[in-house]
């Protein structure tokens, strides 16, 4: 089974707006971390936000909130007031914390946002 | 402090030839991490280490791909007998320190620009 899966294979928002990109992700694990990252064209990964799984809040970094659902196991990025510069590929990824294999993180298969003015 | 950084930035390389791609995580960051991204396979984990040792190397795909890291810092990745399906962009990462838990911010991986591998 997937770890992560990431549905909106491309998303498109005007400049201003705000947008939410979808993510679920599968664990028996109870205590994980949650990260997004960006992808410009460029290639370079960007952290952008980290939630961990007994964080009480919401985690927000900026223009960045994670709307993080434990029951659901959801983990949805929303972007406020989108800018021509947020078009790029997002992926949302986890990391476990027992096992071997607790250093690795898991992606899924990324979201690419095309911001419009 | 500057990031992680990698070399070199492009390599082109003839089928059955050796490759090395080297990584230099941020200063005082403990762990470090190589992945593998291409268009087909998405984002897969090869190999993280902490310190020096590499306590997960199930996601070296055969045994032409090897990694170390000495003194905790740099890190070389080695593809012996380059084939075609190995073109990819490899990306190191590297973290504060890797928790037991889900440690908040110090398990955050930092990723360098890749190296972007092409075979011929």
């Amino acid at each position: 089974a997937q770890k992560i899966t990431q549905t909106q294979p491309g998303m498109f928002v005007q400049e201003k707006e705000a947008v939410t990109l979808d993510c679920t992700y599968d664990t028996s694990d109870p205590s994980y971390g949650l990260f997004w990252y960006k992808q410009p064209s460029s290639g370079e990964m960007i952290f952008l936000i980290y939630q961990g799984s007994y964080d009480q809040q919401n985690a927000t970094e900026g223009r960045y909130s994670l709307n993080f659902q434990k029951a659901r196991k959801s983990a949805n990025l929303v972007i406020s007031a989108s800018q021509l510069g947020d078009s790029a590929m997002y992926f949302c990824a986890m990391r476990e914390s027992r096992g071997s294999t607790l250093g690795r993180l898991y992606f899924g298969r990324g979201t690419q946002l095309t911001v419009w003015p | 402090g500057a990031g992680v950084s990698q070399s070199p930035s492009n390599k082109v390389t003839e089928k059955g030839k050796d490759v090395e791609l080297r990584c230099d995580p941020i200063s005082g960051h403990t762990a470090l991490y190589w992945y593998r991204q291409s268009l087909g396979q998405g984002l897969e984990f090869l190999i993280y280490f902490q310190g020096n040792s590499a306590p997960d190397k199930s996601g070296l795909p055969s045994d032409r791909f090897s990694a170390e890291r000495t003194g905790g810092s740099v890190s070389t990745l080695t593809i012996q007998r380059t084939q075609q399906e190995d073109s990819a962009v490899y990306l190191c990462a590297s973290s504060l320190a890797i928790s037991g838990t889900s440690g908040g911010s110090s398990d955050i991986q930092y990723f360098g620009a890749g190296t972007r591998l092409s075979v011929l």
